[in-house]
């Protein structure tokens, strides 16, 4: 069964820093996808950033990009010119794609942003 | 318009007691799913339906009944409600099938569950 593993329960950074979230997983597949979403207090799930690992080019969306080590499982999430409304839950995950339907999450990582 | 809509967002009750969670989506995705999160925020699947089929059911006490009347919709009904029940619950949506997906989920606002 395939395992997200998100060893950073909390971290915090200064408001206009880079900060980088952890990701390891798990699986015998070679195809798949991995995603970031973020979690703010009001419980909204929303989409971060997304990665299919077929592709080497590593996954950016404005500030926030990824650092995909397919080799050794690892997702990593790096947030730069950190912004207050980047404080939340961001949890990392996984999905094998093709008929498999669900996502295995992370137990996520509570950011905090310092002004 | 929203894409997923959960209703409703709050739900207290009282023990034993029998309650519904309504989901719709209208992104006209193929695929429904039902998330659990608990108190310690970790989120796991609990049911996924196909096109109104059943596809996955991860080990979820058979109090717990999801009905799918249509593509659009996956309601949550709950029986017997127990303490242990409580948390926030996520409908979230997908399209499947299909070239160029990768599968990504919307998800509702949650709804959360706390029973006395």
């Amino acid at each position: 069964a395939q395992t997200v593993t998100q060893s950073q329960p909390e971290m915090s950074v200064q408001e206009a820093e880079t900060v980088t979230l952890s990701c390891t997983y798990d699986t015998s597949e070679s195809d798949y996808y991995l995603f970031w979403y973020k979690q703010p207090p009001s419980r909204q799930m929303i989409l971060v950033i997304r990665q299919e690992a077929y592709k080497q080019q590593n996954a950016t969306e404005n500030r926030f990009s990824v650092n995909f080590q397919k080799a050794a499982k690892s997702f990593s999430l790096k947030i730069s010119d950190s912004q207050l409304g980047d404080a939340a839950m961001y949890f990392c995950a996984y999905n094998s794609g093709g008929s498999n339907y669900k996502l295995t999450f992370g137990k996520g990582t509570l950011l905090t942003v310092n002004p | 318009d929203t894409a997923v809509s959960q209703t409703p967002k709050y739900l207290v009750t009282q023990m034993g007691n029998d309650k519904s969670i309504k989901c719709e989506q209208n992104l006209g995705h193929d695929t429904m799913y039902w998330y659990k999160q608990d108190s310690k925020k970790f989120l796991k699947i609990m049911f996924s339906y196909n096109n109104k089929e059943l596809i996955i059911n991860e080990t979820v006490p058979n109090r717990f009944s999801p009905k799918s009347p249509d593509k659009a919709h996956l309601n949550l009904h709950i029986n017997s409600l127990e303490l242990g029940d409580s948390a926030v619950y996520f409908c979230a949506s997908s399209q499947v099938f299909g070239r160029g997906l990768y599968n990504e989920q919307f998800f509702g606002p949650g709804t959360r569950l706390t029973v006395l």
